[in-house]
């Protein structure tokens, strides 16, 4: 059964770096033809995607972070992460990372359960 | 980037109602994914590539579209419906959400 978890500090200073980590279980992030994305949901709940690590070290991101987002990977510890630096207050949201599914036609059909990152003071 | 737009972004139905929300695409997309959201729960893949249902999804929604208008349809409303409502698209990149359909029961 797929899992992700995702763990980070929860608060972060404005213009800080915040660093998550997804944890999966169930299947090598290195097997499929899988997109490991990072997704967001701030409060009033607008969800944005935030970038994909493909199964094969390939990443993309979302033209407004790619400048301040960066996505890596530990195939060993099968953990996927997602740096974001120059918080701002904005950018206080629940993180999600989710992986797609073929069978469903790419839809994101693993979610874990979500951090929340503040920014604040 | 491609912008939907979700409207009503409240509605309320009573059991047996139906009900039909719709998603507006700023250009046209070749399909589209829909989730279902419930408080302190993560979205859940309810409707994919238009019309096919997430497993485990009751019958009585469906969904339908083409080019730049989509919508989601539950043909008798229940308890269980309420939540918010996503669409999705993938057609090109970045994939864009919806603002989302907060679906309350009567």
């Amino acid at each position: 059964d797929v899992q992700l978890q995702e763990s980070g500090p929860g608060l972060v200073k404005p213009s800080q770096t915040v660093s998550l980590t997804c944890t999966v279980t169930g299947i090598s992030i290195t097997t499929g033809n899988y997109r490991w994305s990072w997704i967001r949901q701030f409060p009033g709940n607008k969800l944005e995607w935030i970038g994909y690590i493909y199964y094969s070290g390939t990443i993309t991101y979302n033209p407004s972070l790619t400048s301040r987002t960066t996505i890596t990977r530990d195939t060993s510890k099968n953990q996927f992460f997602l740096e974001m630096n120059s918080l701002t207050a904005e950018d206080t949201a629940t993180y999600y990372c989710a992986r797609d599914e073929v069978r469903l036609g790419r839809a994101f059909a693993y979610w874990g359960q979500g951090t929340l990152v503040t920014v604040s003071a | 980037q491609i912008v939907l737009t979700q409207s009503p972004a409240l509605m309320s139905a009573s059991p047996g109602e139906k009900v039909t929300m719709t998603c507006s695409a700023s250009s046209s997309v070749s399909y589209m994914y829909w989730y279902q959201q419930k408080p302190r729960s993560s979205p859940k893949p309810w409707i994919y590539l238009t019309s096919n249902l997430a497993s485990g999804v009751p019958a009585r929604f469906s969904g339908s579209g083409s080019g730049t208008s989509y919508s989601l349809t539950i043909s008798s409303m229940e308890a269980e419906d309420a939540a918010t409502y996503y669409c999705q698209q993938w057609s090109s990149n970045p994939p864009t959400f919806g603002g989302g359909t907060k679906l309350e029961i009567k």
